[in-house]
């Protein structure tokens, strides 16, 4: 069974970094690309950012090219999200993803 | 970039209605959609994969077709519990901007 367990979200100030991770299990992780995309309070669903299944290829939104860093260890199974310069647009539950399979979320709140 | 497109955005509708939502890729994603349903409050719930997969668990009253560019989702006799908001996506990429799904 595919399973992906997202990590490290919370509350971060305005400009602030926050890494995420997620730990992939119950499917070769190596051979699919990932990717993050999130969901902000009473918004809709928006994609963040993927990844080649060997690292080579990452794609982002406009809103986050240059603040977030997407990449992936496939001898750990694990996937991350480095996010830095965050804004308070950038709140949101940040779910992992695996085509159509998701984790559960991680919340990560940006406010002073 | 691929970009999606949905309509109707809001589609009115009673139950035991069948519903069809369409999503239109701008360039071939071949059968890369999924269909998810959001209700507020709750995570999203993956209901289609590669275009016409039905997720495990899914009532039979949901369906995917197409390929391509085009793509249509159809709710074949709509319940009290599908009034939601639903997002296509091409994998790991774009989604649709979304169609919710209210009672007539």
């Amino acid at each position: 069974e595919v399973q992906l367990v997202e990590s490290g979200g919370g509350l971060v100030q305005p400009g602030g970094s926050l890494t995420l991770s997620c730990a992939a299990s119950g499917f070769t992780f190596s051979i699919y690309w990932m990717s993050w995309v999130r969901q902000a309070p009473g918004k809709g669903l928006e994609w963040v950012a993927n990844i080649k299944e060997d690292g080579s290829e990452k794609q982002y939104v406009d809103s986050v090219k240059g603040r977030f860093t997407i990449s992936r260890d496939n001898a750990k199974n694990s996937l991350y999200l480095q996010m830095n310069s965050l804004r308070a647009e950038d709140t949101a539950v940040y779910y992992c993803a695996r085509e159509q399979k998701w984790g559960q979320g991680t919340l990560v709140i940006v406010s002073s | 970039d691929i970009q999606m497109t949905q309509s109707p955005s809001t589609l009115s509708a009673s139950v035991g209605d069948r519903v069809t939502i369409t999503c239109r890729a701008s360039q071939s994603i071949n059968n890369w959609l999924a269909w998810y349903q959001l209700k507020p409050g709750k995570a999203p719930k993956p209901l289609m994969y590669k275009a016409s997969s039905l997720e495990s668990g899914v009532p039979s009253r949901f369906s995917g077709s197409g390929s391509g560019t085009e793509f249509t989702l159809t709710i074949s006799s709509l319940q009290p519990d599908d009034f939601a908001t639903y997002y296509c996506q091409q994998f790991n990429s774009y989604f649709g901007q979304g169609t919710k799904v209210e009672i007539k």
